[in-house]
């Protein structure tokens, strides 16, 4: 159980344009749900939580207006990277939680990788 | 602001011989959780052992344990009889009750050689 998947694993677009990523928790139901980046050798940085229903939370120096971030459901939130750069590209990774380990873990998606050309 | 540091960047071990992996944090807080996940080269994030600050027994989960020692602020995570499917990516994290943010080492990664 406690399954989160990530669509789509990996994606190219081209520069100016936006990509969607979307996070599911296939077997629970997600009260929260939470992205984080991941660069090349890097650890994970949080970009925002957000709750179902609830406008996202983002991180200190995460621009909220070029990473849209939708809760619309216990089981799908969605990343938007609007109007994509080069310094978008990185990994993206989407974790959720409320499933059977207690309120507080997490689990994680696969995660996707953005190209920007 | 809560902090995790991993002072290896890189560890080896030999297959069936034991490695232990290093963390230390800084917080001010007295309640919260210590989590070591592995993230193989697929990338997934995969949960290898919690500890909750409030229990002073270290955790175990078969090959994993963990030496918590609370007033150090350290949290080691011993690998035995390791396996070629051990070698990845170890991050050490901290979760806070009041933020509820998980904060991330920097990572060691662990190489486990036949």
């Amino acid at each position: 159980g406690a399954v989160v998947s990530q669509h789509p694993s990996w994606v190219i677009c081209k520069s100016g344009t936006s990509v969607k990523i979307e996070c599911r928790s296939l077997d629970f139901q997600a009260t929260t749900m939470f992205w984080y980046r991941q660069f090349p050798k890097q650890s994970l940085m949080l970009m925002a939580t957000s709750n179902e229903g609830s406008k996202a939370t983002y991180e200190q120096g995460v621009e909220k207006d070029k990473f849209l971030i939708n809760h619309a459901s216990l089981t799908l939130s969605t990343l938007t990277v609007t109007s994509a750069h080069p310094e978008d590209s990185s990994f993206y990774i989407c974790s959720a939680r409320g499933g059977q380990g207690g309120s507080y873990e997490q689990y994680f998606g696969p995660g996707t990788r953005l190209t920007v050309t | 602001a809560q902090t995790v540091t991993q002072s290896q960047p890189e560890m080896s071990v030999q297959e069936a011989e034991t490695v232990t992996l290093s963390c230390t944090y800084d917080t001010s807080e007295s309640d919260y959780y210590l989590f070591w996940y592995k993230q193989p080269p697929s990338r997934q994030m995969i949960l290898v052992i919690r500890q909750e600050a409030y229990k002073q027994q270290n955790a175990t989960e078969n090959r994993f344990s963990v030496n918590f020692q609370k007033a150090a602020k350290s949290f080691s995570l011993k690998i035995s009889d390791s396996q070629l499917g051990d070698a990845a990516m170890y991050f050490c994290a901290y979760l806070s009750y009041n933020t509820d943010k998980l904060i991330f080492g920097t990572g060691t990664r662990l190489q486990v050689f036949p």
